[in-house]
């Protein structure tokens, strides 16, 4: 079974819609991450969280927000998608003792 | 003086060649460096990791070089096969400050 789980694998969206992609782990590891990848670039990240009550944004948080309703699952939403979000989303974890992380088989968004 | 590999979003090797992927990093305060490797269709995983008071360690067929002078980083894979075929990042950290800086990635195809 997968340790990094995310849901939807794939999902079509209008704009001004309201999305939400979801994932769960089951490594124990207290931190987790939300990523876009774009062709052709790299992975940047939107939202972190080192345990249940911490939030921090990343370098491309605006037009997103984050929920961490336990140390398993951390949430993505997209309030009002618009078509530049249209992107690979990645959800990763980290044990804290050293910086690898391992990342779920990612969400492809596409806003029309 | 020293010569840097230049970074290059495709790489293409024929089966059995040696491949050298190549990555500068940006911040001269980076000490955990790591390469991933995603395949078509999946989250990035872990392939070697090294520290910077190291410059070299290997692992099965493949080896990470580390020169902190020029701030570059190189993944040789040897003997490639055609499961090698996917993008590599490089990823750097500072500390434990559990986040990741990413490289824009190389496509690597190996042709049989």
């Amino acid at each position: 079974d997968a340790d990094v789980t995310q849901t939807p694998r794939n999902r079509i969206t209008k704009t001004g819609k309201r999305i939400m992609l979801e994932c769960s782990q089951t490594k124990g590891h207290d931190r987790m991450y939300w990523y876009r990848q774009d062709p052709g670039l790299g992975l940047r990240l939107i939202y972190y969280s080192f345990d249940v009550k911490d939030i921090n944004k990343g370098e491309i948080s605006d037009g997103y927000s984050v929920s961490r309703q336990a140390q398993a699952k951390f949430s993505l939403s997209l309030e009002s998608a618009i078509p530049n979000q249209t992107a690979l989303y990645f959800c990763a974890t980290s044990d804290g003792q050293a910086d690898t992380q391992y990342f779920g088989p990612g969400t492809r968004l596409t806003v029309l | 003086g020293e010569s840097v590999g230049l970074h290059l979003p495709t790489l293409s090797v024929q089966e059995g060649d040696n491949s050298i992927i190549n990555c500068a990093y940006s911040n001269s305060a980076s000490d955990y460096f790591i390469w991933y490797k995603q395949e078509s269709g999946k989250g990035p995983q872990f392939i070697i990791d090294i520290r910077s008071n190291m410059d070299k360690r290997q692992g099965q067929r493949v080896t990470v070089l580390l020169n902190k002078t020029v701030k570059h980083l190189s993944l040789q894979i040897a003997a490639t096969q055609p499961g090698d075929s996917a993008v590599y990042f490089c990823a750097e950290n500072i500390g434990n400050a559990g986040k990741s800086t990413f490289g824009d990635g190389t496509t690597l195809t190996v042709k049989p």
